[in-house]
């Protein structure tokens, strides 16, 4: 299994370009999250997903929209990019058990705006 | 949301014990303490997690106090391997009844020789 897997690795934007990072598992995990870690930071929740057709704002939403058309896709979409999104941005999936699951993280993918 | 307060860094001697603190004092009856581990700019690793109970496996202790206001995970023998950012997190429950993984600025180990 390829776990979650990160599509783009690396991306350099233009000021107001677009561009949308895919993120993909093959868990059929029903829950999946956006991350964005600056330089020195923990991790902060963009968005987050508790099943195909929902997504729900985590705590830094602004600039950033998502979907989630099928199940295994969770889509992270920057309309018009600045450079104060520049950051590293991280997927997770778990599973939907209200007890006790982990999450597994995707390896990243390292976006500069200029 | 409740939130994690956790040391900016720490040290510790290779073979050693390595004790990482973790306050939490607005948990929730229902919130589950997780840690993961981040090493250089990878994705992070989980490690393990807990309720109420002391939990254990192959990588590590979690000891969590009775109030449940804060635990400790325990690395029982530090390698240099162990060098890593750890975040101790609360999984919060949303009012929709999901939950979401908020993640603290964690505590970075440094393993010395």
């Amino acid at each position: 299994n390829a776990g979650v897997t990160q599509t783009p690795k690396f991306r350099v934007l233009k000021t107001g370009q677009s561009m949308t990072l895919l993120c993909a598992q093959d868990m059929n995990h029903e829950y999946m999250y956006w991350y964005r870690q600056d330089p020195g930071m923990g991790l902060r929740l963009i968005h987050y997903s508790v099943g195909e057709g929902t997504t729900a704002k985590g705590e830094v939403p602004d600039g950033y929209n998502v979907s989630r058309l099928k199940k295994q896709n969770f889509l992270l979409g920057l309309e018009s990019a600045a450079p104060s999104q520049t950051s590293v941005y991280f997927c997770a999936s778990t599973r939907s058990d209200i007890r006790s699951t982990e999450a597994f993280f995707g390896q990243g993918t390292r976006l500069t705006v200029v | 949301d409740a939130k994690t307060t956790q040391p900016t860094s720490m040290d510790c001697a290779e073979g050693r014990a390595a004790n990482l603190p973790c306050n939490h004092s607005t948990i929730s009856g229902n919130e589950y303490v997780y840690w993961y581990r981040q090493i250089h700019s990878q994705g992070p690793q989980y490690i393990i997690h807990g309720l109420k109970n002391n939990e254990t496996n192959e990588m590590a202790s979690l000891i969590i106090t009775e109030d449940r206001k804060s635990s400790t995970l325990i690395l029982p023998h530090a390698t240099l391997r162990d060098t890593a950012v750890y975040y101790c997190i609360v999984r919060a429950h949303t009012t929709s009844g999901t939950y979401k993984y908020i993640f603290g600025t964690g505590t970075r180990l440094k393993v010395l020789a």
